[in-house]
C-alpha cells in the first residue's frame, strides 16, 4: 500500500516564475492537508481540502497561492511568482475519508523543497 | 480553540540516557494527541497517539507518552536514548475527527555519544 508521494521532491524556481507541487494521497484517503515549514520552524497548515472542496484555507497567503483536490488526479499546491521568501519544504498529508473512523492521525509525504533562487 | 505548546525547542541527553520531551496543550474538546518524529530531509512518522483510551500510550522505537488532563499533558519519554534517536519531534492536538490539526513548534533532540 503506497503512502502519500509528492513530487517533485526538489523544485528550483527563479523569482517571478510560477512552482506546482503535486501530492496523490493514500489510497482510500480523500482528506488532503497541505503544510509549509521554513528552516528551523515548525509546520504551518496552509490548506484542507477533500475531492473538489476547499474545507479550511486559512493558513495561506492571500495572493498567488492555489490548491486544488480534483475529482481524478493528485491535489496540486501552486505559487505563481515565486519570491525568495517561498523557499520552503512543503509536506502534504493525507487521512481516511469521513466514512471511516477517523482519529486525526495524518499521514505525511517526504515533502517537496522549493528553493527560489 | 486549541493550541500546543512543546517546552523545550533542544534536548540534548547522552546516548543511554532517558528522554524527556515536554508538551503543554489546550482544547475546548476531547482531544486527540500526537507526537510525530521527523529525521533530516524526511516526511513526518507518527510515534504514537492519544485518542481517549488509556493514559499511557506506547508507540514506536520505545517511546511512550502519558496523558494528565490534570495538568493538561502529553510528555514523550524513553528510558534509554539511541543515537539513531537524534530527530525533531512535533507534539500535535487535534480534535475529533482531525478537522482543525494543531501542530507544535517543535523539539530538537541531540544525542551524545
Amino acid at each position: 500500500n503506497a503512502g502519500v508521494m509528492q513530487n517533485p521532491r526538489h523544485l528550483v524556481r527563479r523569482r517571478g516564475q510560477e512552482a506546482r507541487l503535486r501530492c496523490s494521497p493514500m489510497k482510500g484517503h480523500s482528506h488532503v492537508y497541505w503544510y509549509r515549514q521554513l528552516p528551523e520552524e515548525g509546520l504551518k497548515f496552509m490548506v484542507y481540502l477533500q475531492k473538489e472542496n476547499i474545507i479550511d484555507e486559512s493558513g495561506m497567503p492571500k495572493e498567488r497561492f492555489s490548491a486544488e483536490f480534483p475529482k481524478e488526479g493528485p491535489s496540486i499546491l501552486r505559487i505563481q511568482q515565486v519570491v525568495r521568501g517561498d523557499s520552503a519544504a512543503y509536506f502534504c498529508a493525507s487521512s481516511p475519508s469521513s466514512g471511516q473512523v477517523n482519529t486525526g492521525e495524518l499521514f505525511f509525504g517526504e515533502g517537496s523543497r522549493l528553493t527560489v533562487l | 480553540a486549541q493550541s500546543v505548546t512543546q517546552l523545550d525547542s533542544h534536548v540534548s541527553v547522552s546516548e543511554g540516557t532517558p528522554v524527556l520531551l515536554r508538551c503543554n496543550y489546550s482544547s475546548s474538546y476531547s482531544p486527540s494527541l500526537f507526537w510525530y518524529v521527523q529525521h533530516p530531509n524526511k516526511g513526518l512518522q507518527l510515534l504514537l497517539k492519544y485518542t481517549s483510551a488509556a493514559t499511557l500510550v506506547k508507540g514506536i522505537n520505545g517511546f511512550e507518552a502519558e496523558f494528565k488532563k490534570s495538568e493538561t499533558s502529553f510528555h514523550l519519554t524513553k528510558p534509554s536514548a539511541h543515537m539513531s534517536d537524534a530527530a525533531e519531534y512535533f507534539c500535535v492536538v487535534s480534535n475529533t475527527g482531525g478537522f482543525k490539526t494543531i501542530f507544535g513548534a517543535g523539539t530538537r533532540l541531540f544525542v551524545k555519544a
